[in-house]
């Protein structure tokens, strides 16, 4: 099966900067490779998806990159803000029945 | 607009105790998932479901079960709750096909098994 990795479990920047999250994955039949959003308390939501016919996707202050020879892909958040604060999982698959595999989350902290 | 809705939100058990987690979408998806969320080791995929009736195991099966009866209720069974079953389970739910939208989650299950 998949085997999703991400990089750094923790990160801590300060407000206004960026921040770039790193994820790699195994199975090349991996096709989608969706980012999630987690607050305290709150249920993981979508903030963005890239299909593995492109390249990079960008939707305001984020933008996600897929490099699908070297099999990873990156979150990049710009201009970061304290409510930016949570844990961001990415997650490939969607080959087998929409079935995603996450990487184990990385707990974002924006100092103001 | 809740569209993922599982029973519960915090959960104290019993070591031995069957426990019953239920999950509810009212999408029209087909897919179904369960897992589990512990620090440091992200989501892992406990069961899925594709279909009413239909299950599968995802990477860790291992003290569960799983019941669709139903398109829009998928539960999640703990035959003998143990103390390492203690942790967040998750539920989601997915349309068939490309997986255009992800995953929709439900606000998780907080499950103590004492």
């Amino acid at each position: 099966g998949e085997n999703v990795e991400q990089h750094p479990s923790t990160l801590s920047v300060q407000e206004g900067d960026s921040a770039v999250i790193k994820c790699t994955y195994s199975d090349s039949a991996s096709n989608y490779f969706p980012w999630y959003k987690q607050e305290l308390g709150k249920r993981p939501q979508l903030i963005i998806d890239i299909r593995s016919n492109v390249g990079e996707k960008k939707d305001q202050r984020i933008a996600v990159t897929l490099n699908k020879t070297a099999k990873h892909f990156s979150l990049h958040i710009t201009e970061t803000q304290p409510e930016d604060s949570a844990v961001y999982f990415c997650a490939g698959g969607g080959s087998n029945f929409n079935k995603f595999y996450f990487g184990s989350g990385t707990k974002l902290n924006v100092k103001p | 607009d809740v569209k993922v809705t599982q029973s519960s939100r915090y959960l104290v058990k019993r070591t031995g105790e069957k426990v019953f987690l239920e999950c509810v979408q009212d999408m029209d998806h087909e897919n179904m998932f369960w897992y589990r969320q512990d620090p440091g080791l992200g989501l892992r995929l406990i069961y899925f479901s594709y279909d009413v009736k239909m299950k599968e195991k995802g990477d860790i099966p291992e003290g569960y079960s799983v019941s669709r009866e139903k398109k829009e209720r998928f539960s999640l069974i703990l035959e003998s709750a143990s103390t390492n079953q203690t942790s967040m389970y998750l539920c989601a739910s997915s349309s068939f096909g490309e997986g255009e939208d992800g995953y929709t989650f439900g606000s998780g299950t907080r499950l103590t098994v004492v």
